[in-house]
């Protein structure tokens, strides 16, 4: 069975300071991995993804996460925060049966101070 | 470009009033799939479809019907509504995984529904 956990569900950083959003996840095949954001009253946006094609991926607005198979992790993070980043982001793996279906974590809310 | 269109976007009801949810999509996507959301619990999917015609049950199907007649389209119906289902709903769609395409979920902005 396939998991994601999100460690943390809000976090808040001071504009400027590292963003860095923990997702580790469990899967029994080699896991697809996506980052979504969701801006307040929105739909989610997909931020980036793992494919396996490099563990170190860049996303939109500034964010990259690294995937990391030995710690079956794929954290989130962002040198330089800004107001706007203020959300809640979504970590998912794709499910093993490949019939469109993303196992998400629980989400964790980004609150940045100014 | 519209991707995924759902309506309504707010809806109030009353227990025990049936209603649907609207979902389509224009990307010629043959998987789509039906998430709510509520705090806390991240996104749960209610049901998913392969394709016209194929329907099946996700992790929370309970009091809701699906059916796909067409590619683009893929309605979700309450049937008789209790307050539990007050929450948000996504519909998604996506095209297969494959070497070259990594099944990506595109969203709509969600359906708002209260249940008094």
């Amino acid at each position: 069975a396939q998991s994601v956990t999100q460690l943390g569900s809000h976090v808040s950083v001071s504009e400027g300071a590292l963003v860095l959003l923990r997702c580790n996840y469990s899967s029994s095949v080699p896991p697809y991995l996506f980052w979504y954001v969701q801006y307040p009253n929105q739909g989610l946006q997909l931020l980036l993804k793992y494919t396996s094609a490099a563990t170190l991926v860049k996303g939109i607005n500034g964010f990259e996460a690294e995937f990391k198979k030995s710690e079956t992790s794929f954290h989130l993070t962002k040198p330089s925060a800004h107001m706007s980043d203020a959300a809640e982001y979504f970590c998912a793996v794709t499910h093993s049966s490949n019939t469109g279906k993303l196992i998400f974590g629980q989400g964790t809310t980004l609150q940045v101070k100014p | 470009n519209a991707g995924v269109t759902q309506t309504p976007k707010f809806q109030v009801l009353k227990t025990g009033q049936s209603m649907t949810l609207q979902c389509a999509q224009d990307m010629n996507h043959e998987y789509m799939s039906w998430y709510r959301q509520d705090p806390g619990m991240g996104l749960r999917l209610i049901h998913y479809s392969v394709g016209a015609g194929i329907t099946d049950q996700g992790e929370v199907p309970n009091g809701y019907n699906v059916s796909r007649s067409t590619t683009e389209d893929f309605p979700l119906r309450l049937l008789s509504a209790a307050p539990s289902q007050t929450s948000v709903y996504f519909c998604a769609s996506s095209r297969p995984r494959t070497s070259e395409n990594t099944g990506e979920l595109f969203f709509g902005e969600g359906s708002r529904l209260t249940v008094l």
